[in-house]
């Protein structure tokens, strides 16, 4: 049990249009979904945190306006990112918290890789 | 502010090996830690925390509250271990993660 799937796994687009990514929770309900950015060959940032029909809080220095992020049920986030831009290349990872039974654990999605051409 | 510190970016050991990935961590609370584990061309999955204080394919880690450190020890490695490794803090009831930069594990044979 516990699975995060994402969609697209990978996207390729042109500069200036907007790319939506899917973030699911399979067999169980989340509560809390959090987006998070990796660079090539570096950790993990935290982006935002996405709660079940309320908005989003962003880290410091992620731009609400360029990634909009939407939990609108319990098994789904979604995150746009906007006007996109060679510089918004990166692998995407977004993660789930259950509602109950696994206390502070975060089960996370396959990621998906956005290329801005 | 919550910090994670993994000094080794990569590590290389022998099969058979002890291996122990270091990890230190800044936090004015109670932290939570957590070892995650990333295995080739797979998602990101949770090895180990320090509140269950269990063992994990082998692998073990005890918070060192005085010298903030949570490191990660298996006495024999094997070269199904080789992955990149992240130690991550919890701190507050907001259940964000700080991740450290990892550090990759190689097993030679």
């Amino acid at each position: 049990g516990a699975v995060v799937s994402q969609h697209p796994s990978w996207v390729i687009c042109k500069s200036g249009t907007s790319v939506k990514i899917e973030c699911r929770s399979l067999d169980f309900q989340a509560t809390t979904m959090f987006w998070y950015r990796q660079f090539p060959k570096q950790s993990l940032m935290l982006m935002a945190t996405s709660n079940e029909g309320s908005k989003a809080t962003y880290e410091q220095g992620v731009e609400k306006d360029k990634f909009l992020i939407n939990h609108a049920s319990l098994t789904l986030s979604t995150l746009t990112v906007t006007s996109a831009h060679p510089e918004d290349s990166s692998f995407y990872i977004c993660s789930a918290r259950g509602t109950s039974g696994w206390d502070n654990e975060q089960f996370f999605g396959p990621g998906t890789r956005l290329t801005v051409l | 502010a919550q910090r994670v510190t993994q000094p080794e970016k990569l590590l290389s050991v022998f099969k058979g090996a002890p291996v122990e990935l270091k990890c230190n961590y800044s936090y004015s609370g109670s932290p939570e830690l957590f070892w995650y584990v990333q295995y080739s061309r797979q998602r990101l999955q949770l090895l180990l925390r320090h509140i269950s204080r269990e063992s994990i394919k082998g692998f073990t880690a005890d918070l060192n509250k005085g010298e903030t450190s949570f490191h990660l020890k298996k006495p024999f490695a094997q070269e199904e271990d080789s992955a990149m490794y992240y130690c991550a803090l919890s701190g507050g009831s907001n259940y964000k993660l700080t991740f450290g930069k990892g550090t990759l594990l190689t097993v030679n044979p």
